[in-house]
């Protein structure tokens, strides 16, 4: 099935630092979604992108619609505490999957010690 | 405030007992689904559901069945539970069709003895 390649896996955050993550994909996707999972939590939608090059943002929270439809990131800046926790990217893909999101394997955010 | 319900939030069972997980949304969404999550993160998708009477497997094999009598409920089911089925289970629903993305419950976590 399609595939979304989410990076980095991990990443270790000093408060204030800028954060940046990325989805890319071999396949077109029409609509593309972050979301942001809290431990003992669902995940909850952050940003949803619907057109090629949408650059949108979610007060600290920055994301773009590749202009290929094959990719998008994310961006936080300015980092707190609570940003700490799993971002997953989803995409609709435009050619089935039963009209369900593909997710990312998801960029597990954590405090530097 | 989650329209979207899981019960329980925790559970541990022993082996060979049958569990139902609860699922219930208070959003009149057509579509259902039932992820589980890995403590590598990655969500799997299991079952998924585009209405009354509909139930479809989904990418991840498993062991567990789901039923939809009511469109607001969707209940998954072992009938004989293993440790291999410890896991993070999510539920989460969508209207049929539109692009704005799911929204998950806060998750059963499922622990078997």
């Amino acid at each position: 099935g399609q595939q979304l390649n989410q990076s980095p896996q991990s990443m270790f955050i000093q408060e204030g630092e800028d954060v940046s993550m990325n989805c890319t994909s071999s396949s077109i996707f029409n609509t593309w979604l972050w979301y942001k999972q809290d431990p003992g939590e669902g995940p909850v939608l952050l940003i949803a992108l619907y057109k090629a090059g949408e650059l949108t943002s979610n007060g600290r929270l920055t994301a773009q619609f590749g202009i290929t439809r094959k990719d998008s990131f994310l961006n936080i800046s300015a980092s707190i505490p609570s940003d700490v926790g799993i971002y997953f990217c989803a995409g609709l893909f435009m050619g089935g999957s039963q009209g369900n999101l593909i997710f990312g394997k998801g960029t597990k955010l954590s405090v530097k010690p | 405030e989650a329209d979207i319900y899981q019960t329980p939030r925790y559970l541990v069972i022993g082996t060979g007992k049958k569990i139902t997980l609860e699922c219930s949304q208070t959003m009149g969404h057509d579509k259902m689904y039932w992820y589980q999550q890995d403590p590598g993160m990655e969500l799997h998708l299991i079952h998924y559901s585009y209405g009354v009477n509909s139930t479809e497997k989904g990418d991840l094999s498993s062991e567990s069945t789901v039923s939809r009598i009511r469109t607001e409920h969707f209940p998954l089911t072992l009938e004989s539970a293993r440790p291999s089925h410890t896991s993070q289970y999510l539920c989460a629903s969508s209207e049929l069709g539109h692009p704005y993305g799911y929204t998950f419950g806060s998750g059963t976590r499922l622990t078997v003895v």
